[in-house]
């Protein structure tokens, strides 16, 4: 069965502090994506990862990919209270033009 | 913003209607997926458009269903609805060619179906 699991599902963490999200995938992809939702909100894209060791930063936010072991992660540093929301990867299967959302992490940040 | 837009916003049916949801892409693009999110899960795919043929589908029953125009503008019809159907639906326009390719997506139909 075709799976993309995050974890974990919800994070509240203090501001200031670190943490990393994980995603894990059961199929073989060509590209995996992070999107960020805010509550009642339409998704945003955050980085498109393209081949295995990419690594994309963007503010407190980086995101890398390991394609042997199906794994990518979202490390946040010194979080923010405007970094909550709710975080969503996602992989194309190779040779198809479908996609395959994850679970979904919702992060609070406590000021 | 992302350029792409969506009608309409809300939308309530009852069980056994159908319904039209509408998407405009972004300026340029050529490719266009189509999501069900139902509360509190992630989006599912139902399928995908690339230059007005359908190219790839999800675990969607036939009726739903798609189009894709000329001017890349998008609909999805869903047949003899059912209340699991309530959800939020989101297209998500992208530019096809290799490599990387970035989704962005409208802000969505929200559908209730009683």
């Amino acid at each position: 069965e075709l799976k993309v699991e995050q974890n974990p599902l919800f994070l509240s963490m203090q501001e200031g502090k670190n943490y990393t999200i994980y995603c894990n995938y059961s199929t073989t992809s060509d590209r995996l994506y992070w999107y960020r939702q805010d509550p009642g909100k339409s998704l945003e894209s955050l980085f498109v990862l393209l081949s295995n060791g990419a690594v994309k930063q963007e503010g407190r936010l980086m995101a890398s990919l390991d394609t042997k072991a199906r794994l990518s992660t979202l490390h946040i540093t010194a979080a923010v209270h405007d970094l909550s929301a709710t975080y969503f990867c996602a992989v194309d299967i190779t040779g198809t033009y479908k996609y395959i959302f994850g679970t979904g992490t919702r992060l609070k940040v406590l000021a | 913003e992302t350029g792409v837009t969506q009608s309409p916003t809300h939308l309530i049916k009852t069980r056994g209607q159908q319904v039209t949801l509408r998407c405009s892409s972004q300026s340029g693009h050529n490719t266009v997926s189509w999501y069900q999110q139902a509360l509190g899960q992630g989006p599912q795919f139902i399928f995908q458009y690339y230059r007005e043929e359908e190219n790839g589908r999800g675990n969607f029953p036939p009726r739903f269903s798609g189009l894709q125009f000329p001017n890349y503008s998008s609909e999805l019809n869903v047949n003899a609805l059912e209340l699991d159907d309530s959800a939020l639906y989101l297209c998500a326009s992208s530019f096809r060619a290799g490599g990387q390719e970035t989704q962005y997506f409208g802000p969505g139909t929200r559908l209730l179906v009683l």
